[in-house]
């Protein structure tokens, strides 16, 4: 099965608020993790990475933090906008020779004006 | 610099009939990778491939899909006899395959297959 779920479908905001999107995942040998954004009729586009051995990493307006100890990972964007509004998944790298990555189910983030 | 590039974007086929999505990588990337994507749902891993060969092939259904990527040209998946069910996106990633790194992926447009 997967082992990588997000606890909300849905997330709703209001432009200019922060938004904090949720990934937990069961395979505690993973040790890449990545997060997509993926506007309709389009392709998954990158966001940001990390490595099981950071806990936080920061790019422009998104962070992702990683908590080995409960296996969760989140995605945080500051000052969203009307343009972040697309489905977000998270992604983990399985160990062990092939690099397939595993998706959650995603969470569509809607950005109210 | 060109992104992963897919085509055709959409593909309408009847039942029986045969698929073909090809998946040019990026510029200097060796690896490719297939998923499948329902609606409404995550993506799917079906395949991964490096030049001339198949490394994981796990997610593949095991008749009437094959995928290749050729020494030259693009990677092709094939779909034989399509069916109602193969209806879904199919995106192609590639990464540059550096040895003994874990290498983001970067995603094309996809295709969309429709099954009639």
């Amino acid at each position: 099965g997967e082992s990588v779920g997000l606890h909300l479908p849905t997330l709703s905001v209001q432009e200019g608020d922060n938004s904090i999107i949720n990934c937990a995942y069961s395979n505690s040998a993973s040790d890449y993790f990545i997060w997509y954004k993926q506007e309709s009729g389009k392709g998954p586009q990158f966001i940001i990475d990390i490595r099981s051995n950071m806990d936080k990493r920061q790019g422009q307006r998104v962070t992702v933090l990683l908590n080995k100890t409960v296996k969760h990972l989140s995605l945080q964007i500051a000052a969203t906008q009307p343009g972040d509004s697309a489905v977000y998944f998270c992604a983990e790298l399985t160990q062990g020779g092939s690099e397939k990555l595993v998706f959650g189910k995603g969470t569509k983030l809607t950005v109210n004006p | 610099n060109a992104g992963v590039m897919q085509n055709p974007r959409h593909l309408v086929r009847r039942r029986g009939q045969e698929a073909r999505l090809r998946c040019s990588p990026m510029k200097g990337h060796s690896h490719v990778y297939w998923y499948r994507q329902l609606p409404e749902e995550g993506l799917k891993f079906m395949v991964y491939l490096q030049k001339e060969n198949i490394i994981d092939e796990s997610g593949m259904p095991k008749e009437r899909f094959s995928a290749e990527f050729p020494k030259e040209g693009p990677s092709i998946l094939r779909i034989q006899q399509v069916v109602r069910g193969d209806s879904a996106a199919y995106f192609c990633a590639s990464s540059p395959g550096l040895a003994g790194v874990e290498e983001t992926q970067y995603f094309g447009p996809g295709t969309r297959l429709l099954v009639l």
